[in-house]
């Protein structure tokens, strides 16, 4: 069984600044994906950003960029610039290839934006 | 991103009744939809996987008769909770899969209060 593991339960970062949140997997399988997602006090899950495992480059959106280490089994995330809308739970979770797979997700970060 | 309707929102009921929960794709089929359950300040548990026309299948622990799932069409699925007791009280979250970009949009999840 695929495990997330997210070493972080709490984060800050100061507005404008660069914060990066860890999260490492173990698979035996070699095709999978990997994605971010926020959790804001809405509770609404939104993506965030995704990761192919047969891609090396690592994913962008914006603000957001992953550093991706296949071999280490390692997924963090990477916020530039960051803004007070940032402030909430992100999850880093896992999805195996080839269909109806289920997604495993990890325990969270709650990330706080400091004005 | 493309869209997941959750409804109700906010639901409150008396023990030992039934409460009913949609779960619509509004600008795709999925053929998958999964639902979740998340305790305050944890991650997402799954409960079930939900196939368009067959049968849900359960995560260990689940009680299939107490969560009833129905997945009649590739646009919705309904999450029953039968004979809800106060132990039920939880926030759920369904998830539809987009088979294209093999990607899970979430609904805004339902807030589930039985007194």
């Amino acid at each position: 069984a695929q495990t997330v593991t997210q070493s972080q339960p709490e984060m800050s970062v100061q507005e404008a600044e660069t914060v990066t949140l860890s999260c490492t997997y173990d698979t035996s399988e070699n095709n999978y994906y990997l994605f971010w997602y926020k959790q804001p006090p809405s509770r609404q899950m939104i993506l965030v950003i995704r990761q192919e495992a047969y891609k090396q480059q690592n994913a962008t959106e914006n603000r957001f960029s992953v550093n991706f280490q296949k071999a280490a089994k390692s997924f963090s995330l990477k916020i530039s610039d960051s803004q007070l809308g940032d402030t909430a739970m992100y999850f880093c979770a896992f999805e195996g290839s080839g269909g109806y797979q289920k997604v495993t997700f990890g325990t969270g970060t709650k990330l706080q934006v400091i004005p | 991103g493309a869209v997941v309707s959750q409804h109700p929102s906010w639901v409150i009921c008396k023990s030992g009744t039934s409460v009913k929960i949609e779960c619509r794709s509004l600008d795709f089929q999925a053929t998958t939809m999964f639902w979740y359950r998340q305790f305050p300040k944890q991650s997402l548990m799954l409960m079930a996987t939900s196939n368009e026309g067959s049968k849900a299948t359960y995560e260990q622990g689940v009680e299939k008769d107490k969560f009833l799932i129905n997945h009649a069409s590739l646009t919705l699925s309904t999450l029953t909770v039968t004979s809800a007791h106060p132990e039920d009280s939880s926030f759920y979250i369904c998830s539809a899969r987009d088979l294209l970009w093999n990607i899970q949009y979430f609904g805004a999840g339902t807030r589930l209060s039985v007194l």
